[in-house]
């Protein structure tokens, strides 16, 4: 009965290879959300989605690309990997995205790219 | 723009001390502000959040935070420290004006329990 889900949960790969990390969530919510935390532990929002349409798009580099099949589903890809891709990513859900709504993480998915 | 800063990257106290972590923000807009928790190889979890209502904000696992508006701050207190308090902790401020609610993130701060 995990509220917010992420698979992989390690992920270990190759410069040049293309990835994606699943993110599911089962409380009913309008609002998910990428976000990316570095070596330094600082936490950075990349993308929101709200009911499967893109809100936000901060200023990451296209080659990561989300994608929304239904509002319980906000998978990321990412192609052509690179050094710097290596953080945790987190998925996060909120019930409107509202400002002020409690956001519910996952777990978190380690990327290292070698 | 919106944003946050935690006063020191790791505090250190002992057990049964108080908890003190340092928290301002910057915000053109009335604020919603909020303390994460995340231990170690694990996701965020809520502590407690400020969404303009009582400025004393109780949490969970015995913390509060004050949000104080002449000092824009929103510092998280707990009267006595335990060992599994051991995390590190995220202060983080809503971006919009009532539109979006994206957390923009201090750096964190890393408490740590002296037995």
């Amino acid at each position: 009965d995990t509220a917010v889900s992420q698979t992989p949960k390690y992920l270990v790969t190759q410069m040049g290879n293309d990835k994606s990390i699943k993110c599911e969530q089962n409380l009913g919510h309008d609002t998910m959300y990428w976000y990316k935390q570095d070596s330094k532990k600082f936490l950075k929002i990349m993308f929101s989605y709200n009911n499967k349409e893109l809100i936000i798009n901060e200023t990451v580099p296209n080659r990561f690309s989300p994608k929304s099949p239904d509002k319980a589903h906000l998978n990321l890809h990412i192609n052509s990997l690179e050094l710097g891709d290596s953080a945790v990513y987190f998925c996060a859900s909120t019930p409107s995205g509202l400002a002020g709504g409690q956001q519910y993480f996952g777990p978190g998915t380690r990327l290292t790219v070698t | 723009a919106q944003s946050v800063t935690q006063l020191g990257s790791h505090v250190s106290v002992s057990e049964g001390a108080l908890v003190l972590l340092r928290c301002n923000y910057s915000s053109s807009v009335p604020p919603y502000l909020f303390w994460y928790v995340q231990y170690p190889n694990q996701g965020l979890q809520l502590l407690l959040k400020y969404t303009s209502a009582a400025t004393l904000v109780k949490g969970i696992n015995g913390f509060e935070a004050e949000f104080k508006k002449s000092e824009t701050s929103f510092h998280l207190t707990k009267p006595s420290a335990h060992m599994s308090d051991a995390a590190e902790y995220f202060c983080a401020v809503s971006e919009g004006g009532g539109s979006q609610g994206n957390l923009i993130f201090g750096k964190g701060t890393k408490l740590s329990v002296k037995p």
